[in-house]
């Protein structure tokens, strides 16, 4: 089956520790993007990808990192920089022209 | 940043009874579209409208674009216990090209009780 797989599901962090959430998909999709949720808002674009080997800051960047060295691949660091990580993290893809395919997210918790 | 605002932000109602749900946006369009999220889980698209369009229906689903108030509505008919769920709204900037983002709004959850 077609789609975009997010791991883990439940990701807990360490203060001043970096954290790499997953994100994979297998549409062949060339954009990806990656959004916040905190609750009872929408969506806030950290980082997007249109391309491999190219990515461009969203609406709230500071203290994340991303690369797309594959086009299957969009992995998400939240770095330490990063001072109120706990979020619903969500990861989309794309085709040209379309809506975005989401995966089921990773809920990422402060210990 | 935020573009669209749902109203309302949340809305109950008994299995058969119709769902309306409205998104209102500050700035010109490209596109609108509607998203639904069950809880814990990621978005899945329903429904898009272009700018140049006024109505378009998808099964239960019927959306209305008003560019000329800058607002949208979604209507679901006939609801049931499954359609219990977030539903945003997203506004698609219109000269971005392919590199166009999403706009999203903060959402409104509907419970359809039995």
């Amino acid at each position: 089956d077609g789609g975009i797989t997010q791991s883990p599901k439940y990701l807990f962090r360490k203060e001043g520790q970096n954290v790499t959430l997953s994100c994979e998909q297998n549409l062949n999709h060339d954009a990806m993007y990656w959004y916040r949720q905190d609750p009872g808002q929408g969506l806030r674009l950290i980082y997007y990808s249109q391309i491999v080997n190219d990515f461009q800051k969203g609406d709230i960047a500071e203290g994340y990192s991303v690369s797309r060295e594959k086009k299957e691949s969009f992995p998400l660091t939240v770095t330490s920089a990063q001072k109120n990580p706990t979020a619903f993290y969500l990861c989309a893809s794309r085709p040209t022209g379309q809506p975005q395919h989401f995966g089921d997210g990773t809920r990422l918790s402060i210990l | 940043s935020q573009q669209g605002e749902e109203d309302p932000q949340a809305l109950s109602i008994q299995e058969g009874e119709n769902a309306t749900m409205n998104c209102s946006y500050k700035t010109s369009i490209n596109n609108l579209q509607w998203y639904r999220q069950n809880s814990g889980r990621g978005l899945v698209h329903l429904i898009l409208i272009r700018s140049n369009e006024r109505e378009k229906h998808s099964g239960r689903l019927r959306v209305t674009l008003d560019t000329s108030k800058k607002s949208s509505s979604l209507l679901i008919t006939a609801s049931r216990a499954a359609d219990t769920a977030s539903y945003f709204c997203a506004t698609a900037e219109p000269y971005a090209g392919n590199n166009r983002k999403l706009i999203w709004g903060l959402g409104t959850s509907l419970a359809v009780n039995p």
